[in-house]
């Protein structure tokens, strides 16, 4: 079975730009969630997808904004980048909501 | 929210070795996972281990809910175990939604 997959890889990007990441879940799982892992603030939740609904969302500006497809798979949008959106995104799947999850290899974006 | 606190911050070990991990949490959960982050970034979940005892090879893990802490223990260390070891909170309410503890840096000396 794959795991989870995220693309792209790498990103760099300049101010005022936006991004679109994208994550494919393992197969079945039906949860979808993305996190922030930075040097500073470590890792950090930024909203969960389950069935095409947000069903939680951290505490994070409206400049981050994902979605979800009927297939699970996932998109998160960062919208007029700044400096400090530099970081490793994270997509984690699992089968339901609260339950094990596992993380793709994640999109290393930088801001210039 | 809920705080995690996870210690040692570094731990060096010499191949062969044991070690515990400790995590604490601030509130009660219903929801507590093990991650180990690998040198290139990968986070593999290691438990999902909101109560009790489970062992996975020469890892296991025990929560003491009603205590607030959860134990990670690696027996006979390998170098391929060295990482960052993350301890992630939640409440079944807030689905997936997790506090992660500030991990603790574990290298492996052969």
């Amino acid at each position: 079975k794959a795991g989870v997959t995220q693309t792209p890889r790498y990103l760099i990007k300049t101010r005022g730009q936006q991004v679109t990441l994208s994550c494919s879940p393992i197969s079945g799982h039906r949860s979808v969630s993305w996190y922030q892992q930075t040097p500073g603030q470590g890792l950090q939740f930024l909203f969960e997808y389950f069935s095409e609904t947000q069903r939680n969302k951290g505490n994070f500006p409206g400049r981050f904004s994902g979605r979800q497809f009927s297939n699970s798979r996932s998109e998160m949008n960062v919208s007029t980048l700044e400096l400090g959106d530099s970081a490793l995104y994270l997509c984690a799947s699992s089968l339901a909501t609260s339950e094990k999850l596992f993380f793709g290899s994640g999109t290393q974006l930088s801001v210039l | 929210g809920i705080q995690v606190e996870q210690s040692p911050p570094d731990l060096i070990l010499q191949e062969g070795a044991n070690s515990t991990l400790r995590c604490n949490f601030s509130d009660s959960v219903n929801n507590l996972q093990w991650f180990h982050q690998n040198p290139w970034g990968q986070l593999i979940n290691l438990f999902y281990i909101p109560s009790g005892t489970k062992q996975n090879g020469r890892l296991s893990a025990t929560t003491v809910a009603t205590e607030r802490y959860s134990l990670l223990y690696i027996s006979s260390s390998q170098t391929t175990d060295s990482g960052v070891y993350f301890c992630a909170v939640g409440i079944k309410a807030a689905g997936n939604k997790l506090t992660f503890g500030g991990g603790t840096r574990v290298l492996v000396k052969p």
